[in-house]
């Protein structure tokens, strides 16, 4: 079972920092997934990336596969950013995702 | 499309009572799973049906716990008797591709037991 660990657990910034969430995992693997969950409980899919870096709006995510270690950033952070961030790998060899146990975001305005 | 549909996004139940979760994934997908969140330990997987075949249902905790696919647009979870240790959040998510491609969650069924 690949071990997936978050840091930190909770972040909490003014508005417009830069923010950073880190993710490394134990086993190798096909790719990995970001995912952020709203206070109101729904889960949305974010990234799914294998190598390098994928951005969208605000959002980069980047991944060494050497280090098995991959980082969600957000630039010029907003209040709506606030919510629990997390990263799933696949067990080798089948598709089951492990998650991380999330980073929850606060960002104050 | 309307993404992965769960119905009910809340229920309240007895211990001792039957409690059906229901999950219609986005059209297309071949893949579909079934997550537990609690506080304890946060997201599990339950089992994952591909073709409408379940593939591993090792996370099922015990034999309360029943999941079936009969077709290619519909799932249901199956609590049998139900305990206040099932209360939790239960996702159901949909992918293309397992592993390969995106995984789309639905709201979630809010589940409480008492």
């Amino acid at each position: 079972k690949n071990e997936v660990e978050q840091s930190p657990q909770n972040l909490t910034a003014q508005e417009g920092e830069f923010i950073t969430i880190n993710c490394s995992y134990s086993v190798g693997i096909s790719a990995l997934h970001w995912l952020q969950q709203h206070p109101g409980g729904g889960i949305v899919s974010l990234f799914m990336l294998s190598s390098g870096k994928k951005k969208h709006g605000r959002l980069i995510a980047t991944i060494n596969i050497q280090e098995k270690h991959s980082s969600l950033h957000i630039t010029a952070s907003h209040p709506r950013d606030s919510a629990v961030y997390i990263c799933a790998a696949p067990n080798f060899g089948n598709e089951k995702l492990t998650f991380g146990t999330g980073t929850r975001l606060t960002i104050i305005p | 499309d309307a993404g992965v549909i769960q119905s009910p996004r809340h229920e309240v139940t007895e211990m001792g009572q039957e409690v059906t979760l229901r999950c219609k994934p986005i059209s297309g997908h071949n893949s579909l799973f079934w997550y537990r969140q609690t506080m304890m330990r946060g997201l599990e997987l339950l089992i994952y049906f591909n073709n409408n075949v379940p593939i591993d249902d090792s996370g099922m905790p015990e034999d309360r716990f029943s999941a079936k696919m009969p077709n290619a647009s519909f799932s249901t979870l199956k609590i049998q008797p139900s305990e206040p240790r099932d209360s939790a959040v239960y996702f159901c998510a949909s992918s293309v591709i397992p592993g390969i491609t995106e995984a789309f969650f639905g709201q979630g069924t809010r589940l409480t037991v008492v």
